[in-house]
């Protein structure tokens, strides 16, 4: 089956850096790659997705990054902000059907 | 989101106790899905179900079974607790049609002793 690993599994960042989470998956068939935001206490929560026909979308502060080739992925935040501090799940999906394969997760931490 | 509950938010039991976690939803979906959230280990897939009729094991199913009385419920039973199954389970929902966003529910902190 897919394995997700993600790193690093704590990020401590001053509020107005960047902060960029990596991961990497084993099945060259994974052809989906969301990453999900849970702040403390909350459910995680969709930020951003990014399809394996695409190498890169961004949304407003937020970013994906893919590169096929190497099987990795990664989450970039610029100008990052206190409400930026939650724990960050990646995951990757082989297929329609299949069911999505978690990363371990990253607690990012912003300091003001 | 409001449209994806889970009852009881938080819960003790004691080993070898039967215990039900309960999912329910109103967005409509037809896929249902229970994770558990451990420190370090991400978010596991215990069952999954595309509709009334059909359930899926997961990558964690031992010591779990499932049951979809409707599209909008899809209820968790560990049939004997034992305390590795201490955890934070999460209930998730997605369309079967732009299937790709998983919406989870709130959450049951459970603590087996």
């Amino acid at each position: 089956g897919e394995n997700v690993e993600q790193h690093p599994s704590t990020l401590s960042v001053q509020e107005g850096d960047s902060a960029v989470i990596k991961c990497t998956y084993s099945d060259s068939a994974s052809n989906y790659f969301p990453w999900y935001k849970q702040e403390l206490g909350k459910r995680p929560q969709l930020i951003i997705d990014i399809r394996s026909n695409v190498g890169e979308k961004k949304d407003q502060r937020i970013a994906v990054t893919l590169n096929k080739t190497a099987k990795h992925f990664s989450l970039h935040i610029t100008e990052t902000q206190p409400e930026d501090s939650a724990v960050y799940f990646c995951a990757a999906r082989i297929g329609a059907g299949n069911m999505l394969t978690f990363g371990g997760g990253t607690r990012l931490m912003v300091k003001p | 989101d409001a449209d994806v509950t889970q009852t009881p938010r938080n819960r003790i039991t004691k080993t070898g106790k039967r215990i039900m976690l309960e999912c329910s939803q109103t967005k409509g979906h037809d896929r249902m899905y229970w994770y558990r959230q451990d420190p370090g280990l991400g978010l596991r897939l215990i069952y999954y179900s595309f509709d009334v009729k059909d359930i899926n094991k997961g990558e964690i199913s031992d010591g779990y079974s499932v049951s979809r009385q409707a599209q909008a419920k899809f209820s968790l039973s560990l049939e004997s607790a034992i305390p590795n199954q201490t955890a934070l389970y999460f209930c998730a929902t997605s369309d079967s049609i732009v299937q790709e966003t998983q919406y989870f529910g709130p959450g049951t902190r459970l603590l087996v002793l």
